[in-house]
């Protein structure tokens, strides 16, 4: 199988900006997480998606934003980009919705100018 | 919300040491993570365990639920096993919270 692939894999924007980034989780995945790792803060839970409903937020203000479609690809967006947005954001995706090993993706670097 | 406390934050070894790194949480869980994370930034998961140990390879993971406490043990360390090591448990909304990751660099 396919692993998880995000894209795109490099991301240059200026404040102000919007972006969009886009993850496809492994084939028979239905629920996809979305990270933020960052070097002061780590790693941080942004969202996680199951059949298309948005099942838990992490403590994100609201210009971060997702959805998921119905072939379990999921997109994440963030609005009114800031200078503190520049991080890696990674994608995982996971077969069910218990706890179980999930796989990630390469991660889209964002930098934020 | 669940504390997560890893220790070393930095290793250095020489190849073939017995590496071992350690996880404590706050709160009681159903499942620890272990991950690793190479410096392209790609995230392998390890290990998920709910009791007991855990064995692939040469990496062993350990968890005493009553003390709250997992370890990562690493046997014959290679240069190959640098990377960051990060310990995940579930919130109580199942969301994953991390350790802040320990930096293995084995020396040939």
């Amino acid at each position: 199988k396919a692993g998880v692939t995000q894209t795109p894999r490099y991301l240059i924007k200026t404040r102000g900006q919007q972006v969009t980034l886009s993850c496809s989780p492994i084939s028979g995945h239905r629920s996809v997480s979305w990270y933020q790792q960052t070097p002061g803060q780590g790693l941080q839970f942004l969202f996680e998606y199951f059949s298309e409903t948005q099942r838990n937020k992490g403590n994100f203000p609201g210009r971060f934003s997702g959805r998921q479609f119905s072939n379990s690809r999921s997109e994440m967006n963030v609005s009114t980009l800031e200078l503190g947005d520049s991080a890696l954001y990674l994608c995982a995706s996971k077969a069910g919705e218990l706890q179980e090993t999930q796989y990630f993706g390469p991660g889209t670097r964002l930098l934020v100018l | 919300k669940n504390e997560v406390e890893q220790s070393p934050q930095n290793l250095t070894a020489q190849e073939g040491e017995f590496i071992t790194i350690n996880c404590s949480y706050s709160v009681g869980i159903s499942a620890l993570h272990w991950l690793q994370q190479h410096p392209g930034g790609g995230i392998v998961s390890l290990f998920m365990l709910s009791s007991g140990k855990k064995k692939h390879g040469r990496l062993i993971a350990t968890i005493n639920i009553q003390e709250k406490h997992s370890s990562l043990h690493i046997t014959a360390s290679h240069p190959r096993d640098s990377a960051v090591y990060i310990c995940a448990v579930p919130g109580s909304a199942r969301q994953l919270t991390f350790g802040s990751g320990t930096q293995l660099t084995v020396l040939p």
